[in-house]
């Protein structure tokens, strides 16, 4: 079975500094993605960001960018610029079946300072 | 078009009591999907649907849960007999077709409180 790990329950940024959250998984699946996705207080998950693990390059999304490193099972998320919209749980997901059902991780809280 | 919308948004139930909760998954999305998701844990997978058809069921934590998607649309789950340990948030999600790809649109959940 998949597992994903966020060892990383809590993280504080200044507005418009850089924070990276963590992420681990383990799987022997070879091809599947792996995705960020933003929880606010109102609760209404929203995609962030996704990676389809075949892809060497590292995918981006205006402010947000992934570090994906596939041999050490690694899928960190880099928030720059950060804005006090940001601030909310994120969540880590795997993705490996043919029909998107989704492992998340534990999550890990965000907050920015003004 | 709207999102995903979930009804009732919050529910109390006695232990021992049914409850049916409510999705509405965007118009024209084939794939449906329920999570349960503990206080401050991430969501875990309950149930898939393509289209009516319920293809996984393998998260579903007892046999007193079940869940529908008679017309292909509206999806109906419903916990039977309910106990303290299912208070949590369930959430649905649709996606467009079938393919990993395809972004899951999450609705904003129905928080369960069991009594």
């Amino acid at each position: 079975a998949q597992t994903v790990t966020q060892s990383q329950p809590e993280m504080s940024v200044q507005e418009a500094e850089t924070v990276t959250l963590s992420c681990t998984y383990d799987t022997s699946e070879s091809d599947y993605y792996l995705f960020w996705y933003k929880q606010p207080p109102s609760r209404q998950m929203i995609l962030v960001i996704r990676q389809e693990a075949y892809k060497q390059q590292n995918a981006t999304e205006n402010r947000f960018s992934v570090n994906f490193q596939k041999a050490a099972k690694s899928f960190s998320l880099k928030i720059s610029d950060s804005q006090l919209g940001d601030a909310a749980m994120y969540f880590c997901a795997y993705g490996g079946t043919s029909y998107g059902k989704l492992t998340f991780g534990q999550g890990t809280i965000l907050t920015v300072h003004p | 078009g709207a999102g995903v919308s979930q009804s009732p948004r919050y529910k109390v139930a006695k232990r021992g009591q049914d409850v049916a909760l409510r999705c509405d998954p965007i118009s024209g999305h084939v794939s449906l999907f329920w999570y349960q998701q503990a206080l401050g844990q991430g969501p875990e997978f309950l149930t898939y649907f393509q289209n009516e058809a319920q293809l996984d069921k393998s998260g579903l934590p007892s046999d007193r849960f079940f869940a529908e998607r008679p017309e292909g649309s509206v999806s109906t789950l419903k916990i039977q007999r309910t106990q303290q340990e299912d208070s949590a948030v369930y959430l649905c999600a649709s996606s467009l077709a079938w393919a990993l790809t395809d972004t899951q649109y999450f609705g904003p959940g129905t928080r369960l409180t069991v009594l």
